[in-house]
């Protein structure tokens, strides 16, 4: 079966522009995670989605925003982008959003703003 | 406040021999403990998990233990081999459905 599916890979946005990062999830699985990854920080964790809602966020500002589609995919938009914003943004899926199945997570879109 | 934590930065095993990660944690709500192994430029990849109600799970290589008076929880990989290089990240699941990473601890095989 296909894996989680981020789009696009790799990306260079000027300072001030937004984007949007899209993640497809294994088929089933209903719930999406998105995380970002700097050198030195380790997984920070954005926020998850379950069923079309969001169930979590972590610790970013509100310029980081997502959305869940009735398919299970999700989008997560970085608006006013920053140079600090520069990370590798992962997403995880998994059937529930539990522990017990673990997480599969995405290659993952690395971000380039300058 | 780090509430998982990976006091390792490296860990360096011979070929065929045991690596054993640890992981400490500080909050007491975890639901479940789940290791993952990454390469540059990847996503993480799944290995194990533990629920907090067991001390033991084991999946082929792979067993992770955890001792709940300690709050600690370590991952065994035997025998090592040279392809489990790569930086093992712990993480807990808490009851909002947030997982809580550690820093990771990357491990080389040497052959």
């Amino acid at each position: 079966k296909a894996g989680v599916t981020q789009t696009p890979r790799y990306l260079i946005k000027t300072r001030g522009q937004q984007v949007t990062l899209s993640c497809s999830p294994i088929s089933g699985h209903r719930s999406v995670s998105w995380y970002q990854q700097t050198p030195g920080q380790g997984l920070q964790f954005l926020f998850e989605y379950f069923s079309e809602t969001q169930r979590n966020k972590g610790n970013f500002p509100g310029r980081f925003s997502g959305r869940q589609f009735s398919n299970s995919r999700s989008e997560m938009n970085v608006s006013t982008l920053e140079l600090g914003d520069s990370a590798l943004y992962l997403c995880a899926s998994s059937l529930d959003g539990r522990g017990n199945y673990g997480y599969t997570f995405g290659s993952g879109t690395r971000l380039t703003v300058v | 406040d780090q509430q998982v934590k990976q006091n390792s930065p490296s860990l360096s095993v011979q070929e065929g021999r045991i690596s054993i990660l640890n992981c400490d944690y500080t909050n007491s709500m975890f639901d479940y403990f789940l290791w993952y192994k990454k390469y540059p430029a990847e996503g993480p990849t799944f290995l194990i998990s533990i629920s907090s109600i067991k001390d033991k799970n084991e999946d082929g290589r792979f067993t992770v233990f955890l001792n709940k008076s300690a709050k600690h929880l370590s991952l065994h990989i035997v025998p090592s081999q040279p392809g489990d290089s790569a930086v093992y990240f712990c993480a807990g699941v808490d009851s909002n459905y947030q997982l809580i990473w550690g820093a990771g601890t990357k491990l080389i095989i040497k052959p």
